[in-house]
């Protein structure tokens, strides 16, 4: 089966704090996919970032960047210098696809993040 | 402005009436999904439509019955829903059903469920 987990529920920075939201994840899957949604008041989740269980290289989008390391089963994220428009719940997800048949995505519980002015 | 697109935003029922949700999206994705998600709790996958086919069910009640009349289409059907239903539903689609599982899902705006 598998798991995500996010520890922190809730965060609370100053604006240009860096902030770094854990995820921890469970897969007895060699093939899986992690994601990051942030979902904004709104209600949409929006779609940030993919990676696939082969491939462990950080990757850096702007202010966003991404630490994915297998040995310790975790894809963690840190916002650079946070602004009060990331406030939203970020999710982290896995996929274990099965062909034909689409994604399971399993969702972490959610980080709500909070950047104060 | 998202891709994928969910009316009606808002939904008012009673527990005796019959609604549909409907979800649309362009984008030639040929995986659609409905999600479940409860305030403060993350979304939680309802049904999967692959190739216009219900793939997976995660042991739904019949009170939700999901219809996928084409593939850019996906209704989710309502009936005698209980007050516990009420919640944000959440369409998704990916490009490929689960052969290249790191396409990613993307989301309407969702549909807000109050049951009376």
């Amino acid at each position: 089966a598998q798991k995500v987990t996010q520890a922190q529920t809730e965060i609370s920075v100053v604006e240009k704090e860096d902030v770094t939201l854990d995820c921890v994840y469970e897969t007895r899957d060699t093939t899986y996919y992690l994601f990051w949604y942030k979902q904004p008041p709104s209600g949409e989740l929006v779609f940030l970032i993919r990676r696939n269980s082969f491939d462990e290289q950080n990757e850096i989008s702007g202010r966003y960047s991404w630490n994915f390391q297998k040995s310790t089963s975790s894809f963690n994220f840190t916002i650079t210098a946070s602004q009060v428009v990331d406030s939203a719940v970020y999710f982290c997800a896995l996929s274990v696809s099965k062909s034909g048949y689409g994604q399971n995505f399993v969702f972490g519980p959610g980080t709500r993040l909070s950047v104060l002015p | 402005d998202t891709e994928v697109t969910q009316t009606p935003k808002h939904l008012v029922m009673g527990m005796t009436n019959k609604k549909s949700l409907k979800c649309e999206q362009h984008m030639g994705h040929r995986a659609m999904y409905w999600y479940k998600q409860k305030a403060k709790k993350p979304p939680e996958l309802m049904f999967v439509y692959s190739y216009e086919k219900l793939s997976i069910n995660e042991s739904v009640p019949s009170r939700f019955s999901p219809e996928c009349p084409n593939s850019s289409l996906l209704n989710l059907h309502l009936h005698a829903l209980q007050p516990e239903d009420s919640a944000l539903y959440l369409c998704a689609s990916s490009q490929e059903p689960g052969g290249l599982g790191n396409q990613p899902q993307h989301f309407g705006d969702g549909t807000r469920l109050s049951i009376l």
